[in-house]
């Protein structure tokens, strides 16, 4: 089993400051995916990174997979309440249908 | 175009009651699979199946739980005789093909055991 460790486990920030999230794992991924879950909610994808060193932009969010692809992070600018949510990364296993997820990294922005 | 539906969202039983919680995938998938959520736990993988198929049940505990995806109709997650254990957030998700093919998650069946 591959494993994928998430940290910080809770980030609470105030509205309009930056934040990172981590994905680390000690195996390389084909890729990675970046799912945001809201409460009562099942996970919505964000985006997959595939390439090793690749750099994705979605508005504010800023996804970055690592040169080994055993990493990944999410970058948040001038977060805002509506960014509020559980931040989950996951990646195939080599059946590839089978996605690991790493536990997830709640994040509050205050208004 | 309708996501991934499941129902019930929340579910309710005492212990050694059956539950079933379904899942209609996405208009034009063929390929289902269940997740479940445990308090502050990532999602970890039950099983995969295509139209009357088990592919793969590696992650479904061998005991009171199984799946099936008939021809017609939704995929079925069954759990038998349920403890307070079971009690999670349990997730289908639905692609079009298998493999690496996005896998788009429904909201989810909450079950409580009473």
């Amino acid at each position: 089993t591959q494993l994928l460790e998430q940290s910080p486990q809770f980030l609470s920030i105030q509205e309009g400051e930056n934040l990172t999230v981590y994905c680390n794992s000690s195996s390389v991924f084909s890729s990675l995916q970046w799912y945001r879950q809201e409460p009562g909610e099942g996970p919505v994808l964000l985006v997959t990174v595939v390439t090793g060193g690749e750099v994705k932009k979605l508005k504010r969010l800023t996804f970055q997979f690592g040169d080994a692809r055993k990493d990944s992070s999410l970058h948040i600018t001038a977060a805002q309440p509506g960014d509020t949510g559980l931040y989950l990364c996951a990646g195939p296993s080599s059946n590839d249908y089978k996605l690991s997820f790493g536990a997830g990294t709640t994040v509050t922005v205050r208004a | 175009n309708a996501g991934v539906m499941q129902n019930p969202r929340h579910l309710v039983r005492r212990r050694g009651q059956e539950a079933r919680l379904r899942c209609s995938p996405m208009k034009g998938h063929s390929h289902v699979y269940w997740y479940r959520q445990l308090p502050e736990e990532g999602l970890k993988f039950m099983v995969y199946l295509q139209k009357e198929n088990i592919i793969d049940e590696s992650g479904m505990p061998k005991e009171r739980f199984s799946a099936e995806f008939p021809k017609e109709g939704p995929s079925i997650l069954r759990i038998q005789q349920v403890v307070r254990g079971d009690s999670a957030a349990y997730f289908c998700a639905s692609s079009p093909q298998g493999d690496t093919d996005t896998q788009y998650f429904g909201p989810g069946t909450r079950l409580t055991v009473l």
